[in-house]
Parts: structure tokens; C-alpha cells; sequence
């Protein structure tokens, strides 16, 4: 069966420091990746999605970068964090279909100090 | 851009209640999906559906194609089911990909 990880769990982090979110999938090849950010009463914000290794697409221009070293690999990247970066942070995981199911990790919670 | 509405936005029930949330949304889509947060954030697919009726235990999610609508009904409420249950529509996004859009989700509390 296909599990998802993210870690860490927790992170508070002062403004100014980088960031390195990572998230590995696990019982699935060449999944489709995403990383969502969820503010306090917001709805999910897609971030990035990548296809393929190498690939990625970034949906809101913002200071976050992501990278997918691997196929099942998918890390989230900032070299300077702002407080607006405060939030949690999703990784998930489809196959390529037409309906695009997702499948969620379990998320980090981003503190900006 | 597919538009995503829930309703309501907050909603307390007695335990044992029937609940209804409703999500409508602005674009055609290939599918509709029901997820539930926890309060620890971890999100749950609860259904994914493109027309018609699907019913797992006490919840039961309904779509009308036509009129952009669907619902999702909790019979016999009980306080495990308190949780943020998120609407979500995939349609084609830019350079042609398959996307969510996420409505805002309906806190949902019920009290024993």
C-alpha cells in the first residue's frame, strides 16, 4: 500500500532563516506531487506540483521554491522565511487521471517567529 | 478558475443530529471530492464522485451535475465526527493539467 511522509512534524523558525520541507512517497511509482499551504481560516493554496523528477510548477510566485530530486521525493525550500510564511504546510500525491485524486501526508505546522 | 463555496462556513449540532453540508462551485468539473481534516490536520478522503449518490456508513454525499451542487449528510451524528470537512473540484488548470480547487471547509462540533 502507498504511504506518504512529511517531516517534520512541527517547525518554528525565526524570519530570515531558510526552510527545507521534505515529503517521500512510498508504494507507488512516478507519482503526480503537490505541496499545499493552509493559513488559519484558509482554504488549501496550492503551491507546486511536479509530474516528474526535475519538473515542477509553481502556481503562486511567492520566496518558497520546490525541488523533486527523486521520483518519490518532493522538498520545499526557502533561503529567507517571512512571517506570512507562517502556516501548514501539505505534501500529497495522485496518479495522472482525470479525476485526480489526492492522498495527503500528515503535514507541518510552520511558526514564524 | 473554478470557484469553490461551502456552506455553512461553522456549524454545532446535538449528537445524534442529521448534518448537512453544502458546496457549490462555478465550473464544469471531472470530479468532486469530500475530505475531512482532523483537528491534528491530517486530511482524509471521504468521497470522490462525479455524479449521482455514494454512501460509506453514516455519510452519504450526493452531486447534481447540472446545477453545480453537492451535499454531504452525516446521519446520527456523533462528537467523533467533529472535524473540518473540505469540498474540492478537479478541473483542468493551466497547460492543461488536472487541479483542485479547495473550498474554505465547514467546521463541524458535535456536542454530546
Amino acid at each position: 500500500s502507498q504511504t506518504i511522509h512529511q517531516w517534520p512534524a512541527t517547525l518554528v523558525q525565526p524570519v530570515g532563516s531558510p526552510l527545507s520541507l521534505e515529503c517521500t512517497v512510498e508504494g507507488t511509482s512516478n507519482p503526480n506531487l503537490y505541496w499545499y499551504r493552509q493559513a488559519a481560516g484558509r482554504g488549501l493554496q496550492l503551491l507546486f506540483y511536479s509530474v516528474g523528477i526535475g519538473q515542477i510548477s509553481s502556481e503562486v510566485p511567492q520566496n518558497l521554491s520546490a525541488s523533486r530530486p527523486q521520483d518519490r521525493q518532493f522538498i520545499l525550500s526557502s533561503k529567507k522565511l517571512l512571517l506570512s510564511d507562517s502556516g501548514f504546510y501539505l505534501c500529497a500525491w495522485s496518479v495522472l487521471s482525470g479525476y485526480n485524486e489526492q492522498f495527503f501526508g500528515p503535514g507541518t505546522r510552520l511558526t514564524v517567529l | 478558475k473554478n470557484e469553490v463555496e461551502q456552506s455553512p462556513q461553522n456549524l454545532t449540532a446535538q449528537e445524534g443530529e442529521f448534518i448537512t453540508i453544502n458546496c457549490s462551485y462555478s465550473v464544469g468539473i471531472s470530479a468532486l471530492h469530500w475530505l475531512q481534516q482532523h483537528p491534528g490536520g491530517g486530511i482524509v478522503s471521504l468521497f470522490m464522485l462525479s455524479s449521482g449518490k455514494k454512501k460509506h456508513g453514516r455519510l452519504i454525499a450526493t452531486i447534481n451535475i447540472q446545477e453545480k451542487h453537492s451535499s454531504l449528510h452525516i446521519t446520527a451524528s456523533h462528537p467523533r465526527d467533529s472535524a473540518v470537512y473540505i469540498c474540492a473540484v478537479t478541473s483542468m488548470g493551466r497547460a492543461g493539467s488536472y487541479q483542485l480547487t479547495f473550498g474554505k471547509g465547514t467546521k463541524l462540533s458535535v456536542i454530546p
